[in-house]
């Protein structure tokens, strides 16, 4: 159980264009949604925190305008990288959890970014 | 001083080896921890959690977590080539679901 998707898992875009990642939840309802950001051999990188039906909380330093984030449901949650440049190229990974849940953070598989 | 300390790594031991992976925290009011698996280009998998202090086994892992010495620690026994990946500590309080990661370390397990 508490299986997560995301789709696309790998993408190419050319600078000034826009992606969309897709974060779903296969088995479960999400109440919580996290977008992750991690840079080679680094960390993961919190970007950002969404509930349902509420306008997703962004964390210092990352540019809300930049990172659209759409939770659109309990078990769909949207990354829109607008005007992406090759700054943005990256591994973008989403995560849930359940509400109650002690567990912690469902991750999806993570999609690779690459702004040519 | 970061809110949790993870040795980078790279660790490499022979296969069978016994794996001691762990990381120091700084924040008091952490009291879930867990340990995640990332093999490389995918999404970290959740291996085991710990509520509080203790101990807890499943299989060849074992986590331990000290929160007098805020010290917690991973043990792979009879470790595998497929054990090869970087594993992250991560944890929280109580009452909410943000986590705050280590950097994770990476283990190389050679046959």
């Amino acid at each position: 159980g508490a299986v997560v998707s995301q789709h696309p898992s790998w993408v190419i875009c050319k600078s000034g264009t826009s992606v969309k990642i897709e974060c779903r939840s296969l088995d479960f309802q999400a109440t919580t949604m996290f977008w992750y950001r991690q840079f080679p051999k680094q960390s993961l990188m919190l970007m950002a925190t969404s509930n349902e039906g509420s306008k997703a909380t962004y964390e210092q330093g990352v540019e809300k305008d930049k990172f659209l984030i759409n939770h659109a449901s309990l078990t769909l949650s949207t990354l829109t990288v607008t005007s992406a440049h090759p700054e943005d190229s990256s591994f973008y990974i989403c995560s849930m959890s359940i509400a109650g849940g002690v567990i912690g953070q469902y991750f999806g598989p993570g999609t690779r970014l690459t702004v040519t | 001083q970061k809110e949790v300390e993870q040795d980078p790594g790279p660790l490499s031991v022979p296969e069978g080896a016994i794996v001691s992976l762990n990381c120091t925290y700084s924040n008091s009011a952490f009291q879930y921890f867990m340990w995640y698996r990332q093999y490389s280009r995918k999404g970290p998998e959740l291996l085991m959690y710990t509520y509080s202090s203790g101990n807890k086994e499943d299989g060849r892992f074992t986590a331990q977590v000290d929160k007098s010495s805020k010290y917690i620690s991973l043990f792979i026994r009879d470790s595998q080539p497929s054990d090869s990946a970087t594993y992250l500590c991560a944890m929280r309080g109580s009452g909410y679901s943000t986590l705050t990661f280590g950097k994770g370390t990476m283990l190389l397990v050679s046959p």
